[in-house]
């Protein structure tokens, strides 16, 4: 089955600077890689998305870019704000989601 | 806006009893998931249902069985509560069998005791 990979764990940065989350994933079948945030006590939320037949998506200050051939997809934040901490998931889907194991990201002011 | 509800926000269970988690969806959405999150481990999958009294096994659905009667609702049932069982349950749906969004519920943090 698919396997999904996420680096790194934890992420520290300062507000206004950029954050970048890593995936990698196994089986090539999978087209579509969806990205969901999970604030304290809450349910994971979608944020962004893409799907395998584009390279990059962008929604104000998130975007995903794909890379196929390496199979790996990631997540950029720009201008980070406290408000942007939180619990990060990427995850890879054929038919069903695998999820890779999360990213905590901490914006400081 | 779609609304993911799980019935118990917390739950505290006996070893051994059988407990229902219950979850209700309200935009006539298809498919439903029931997931189990655990630090360190992420979200994994225990069973999916595409349509009403349609199931099908996730990648962990050894001690848990579902239920799905009603198009907008999905239960998880633990026949025989254990230890390892104590956890964080979310429920999801999404619209079609082709990959769209799941939305989530709040999740329902169950400790069995």
């Amino acid at each position: 089955g698919e396997n999904v990979e996420q680096h790194p764990s934890t992420l520290s940065v300062q507000e206004g600077d950029s954050a970048v989350i890593k995936c990698t994933y196994s089986d090539s079948a999978s087209n579509y890689f969806p990205w969901y945030k999970q604030e304290l006590g809450k349910g994971p939320q979608l944020i962004i998305d893409i799907r395998s037949n584009v390279g990059e998506k962008k929604d104000q200050r998130i975007a995903v870019t794909l890379n196929k051939t390496a199979k790996h997809f990631s997540l950029h934040i720009t201008e980070t704000q406290p408000e942007d901490s939180a619990v990060y998931f990427c995850a890879a889907s054929h038919s069903t989601l695998t999820f890779g194991k999360g990213t905590m990201l901490l914006v400081s002011p | 806006d779609v609304k993911v509800t799980q019935s118990s926000r917390y739950l505290v269970k006996r070893t051994g009893e059988k407990v229902f988690l219950e979850c209700v969806q309200d935009m006539d959405h298809e498919n439903m998931f029931w997931y189990r999150q655990d630090p360190g481990l992420g979200l994994r999958l225990i069973y999916f249902s595409y349509d009403v009294k349609m199931k099908e096994k996730g990648d962990i659905p050894e001690g848990y069985s579902v239920s799905r009667e009603k198009k907008e609702r999905f239960s998880l049932i633990l026949e025989s509560a254990s230890t390892n069982q104590t956890s964080m349950y979310l429920c999801a749906s999404n619209p079609t069998r082709s990959n769209q969004p799941q939305h989530f519920g709040d999740g329902t943090r169950l400790s069995i005791l």
